[in-house]
């Protein structure tokens, strides 16, 4: 099984501020990696899969990077509605595999 | 767009079977571009994948849950089902069904969710 590391667990920062969301695999996944956003209550949605491509309708201010083992999730100008909880996910075999998440919180 | 909707008992009995099915509209549930998937998440807790089906080419299951999970599809309901056998505790979740187009394992559309209790 392929575990997803996600730092740091708890990001607390204001509008307007740059947020950075690590996820790191204990094996190479290619670039077969995915973020989600979950918000309270909600599904969680996704963002950009294959570790760079945004999902239909995901602003520009969410970019993905990374390949092998490292990845990035660059939030560029927080809005007030993206304060919830990212989870990155790989499918690079038939065992999929989620990060614990990472909850961005307003500072 | 797919639109996807979970339906099921809202309690099972530990040693029971949970059982849940979801509804698809938007898309047939016999397209062979999309894979079907369910993903849980304990309450508090992060997300799991339970397994995938794909209408032509078998289904895949979390090895942690292989022994206890079965999914399927109905074509005559446009639905895919969930069958979880032996359940316990630590079973107790909020179960989302999700569908993927095109890329096994990239959850593009989910149901909003339905949370199962395990308890006696």
């Amino acid at each position: 099984e392929i575990v997803l590391t996600q730092s740091p667990a708890t990001l607390s920062l204001s509008p307007g501020e740059r947020a950075t969301l690590s996820c790191r695999a204990s094996q190479s996944v290619s670039n077969y990696l995915a973020w989600y956003q979950q918000k309270p209550g909600q599904a969680p949605s996704l963002l950009i899969f294959d570790a760079s491509n945004r999902a239909f309708g995901i602003p520009a201010r969410f970019s993905g990077s990374g390949s092998g083992t490292v990845f990035t999730l660059t939030i560029s100008n927080l809005e007030p509605e993206d304060f919830a909880v990212y989870y990155c996910q790989q499918r690079t075999d038939r065992a999929l595999t989620f990060g614990g998440g990472t909850r961005v919180e307003i500072k | 767009q797919v639109q996807l909707q979970e339906s099921g008992p809202g309690l099972v009995k530990p040693s029971e079977t949970l059982s849940l099915s979801c509804t698809v509209s938007g898309a047939s549930i016999s397209s062979t571009a999309y894979y079907w998937s369910w993903i849980r998440q304990p309450p508090g807790k992060g997300l799991e994948w339970v397994g995938s089906i794909y209408f032509t080419g078998g289904s895949f299951y979390n090895p942690s849950l292989k022994s206890r999970v079965t999914i399927s599809v109905d074509t005559s309901k446009n639905q895919f089902s969930l069958r979880l056998a032996s359940v316990t505790a630590p079973d107790t979740a909020t179960y989302y069904c999700a569908s993927s187009r095109g890329h096994f394992g990239v959850f593009d559309s989910w149901g909003q969710g339905t949370l199962v209790p395990v308890s006696s």
